[in-house]
């Protein structure tokens, strides 16, 4: 069963720095493209930042370059998000999420989502 | 404010059929294909459609996705209670090189 788990979310002020973690298991993660999309409260889905599977291609929204630096240790299974100088506009929930791929074809789409981390940014 | 355009809000009754909307442009939805996504209240995301009209395993063919020039559509025949949930549609930007999203369509079932 393909699971995505997040974690590192939390209430840090602004200004301030948090790293997300993403543990994946049940496929084979290391040929996954994978992403982080956020949802602020009670809003829609933003694309953040994507990462392909041996991290050559890293992209981000214009909305976090340069504060957002995505990783992956494929060794431990797990994606990262650092977050640096964060604002109230970056409060919302941050999902991992998986580039959906069958029959040997991989598709723009995200098939598996973890559960979500809460980052609240506020004074 | 979200990239695509969707109506906040649909309704429908048991049994009946309901059309979702979603509106881009040339650079998106006009020249790349459509993911949807249901979100049933306080889960995460699920696709139903991705390439436009193509069902994940699973999702059963009630479900339907179509586009015409720069918009999408999902239909959802024979509604049921559990189809009430809020539903965003997606595309693909290649000058950011990642997804836009839609804001969400609340489909609330009567």
């Amino acid at each position: 069963e393909v699971q995505l788990v997040e974690s590192g979310g939390g209430l840090v002020k602004p200004g301030g720095s948090l790293r997300l973690s993403c543990a994946a298991s049940g496929f084979t993660f290391s040929q996954s493209t994978v992403y982080w999309v956020r949802q602020a409260p009670g809003r829609g889905l933003e694309w953040v930042s994507s990462i392909s599977g041996r991290s050559i291609y890293k992209y981000y929204a214009d909305s976090v370059t340069g504060r957002f630096t995505v990783s992956r240790d494929n060794a431990q299974n797990s994606l990262y998000l650092h977050m640096n100088s964060l604002r109230a506009d970056d409060t919302a929930i941050y999902y991992c999420a998986r580039e959906y791929c069958s029959h040997h074809v991989c598709y723009p789409a995200l098939d598996s989502w973890g559960q979500g981390t809460l980052v609240t940014v506020s004074s | 404010q979200s990239v695509l355009t969707q109506p906040p809000s649909a309704s429908g009754t048991p049994g009946r059929n309901v059309t979702i909307s979603c509106s881009g442009s040339d650079s998106d939805i006009g020249s790349k294909t459509v993911n949807w996504y249901r979100q049933l209240p306080g889960t995460t995301p699920k696709l139903v459609i991705y390439s436009t009209n193509q069902r994940p395993s699973g999702v059963p063919d009630r479900f339907s996705g179509s586009k015409s020039g720069t918009s999408a559509s999902l239909a959802i025949s024979g509604l049921q209670s559990e189809d009430e949930a809020d539903y965003f549609c997606a595309s693909w930007d290649d000058s950011l090189n990642g997804p836009v999203f839609g804001g969400g369509t609340k489909l609330t079932v009567l």
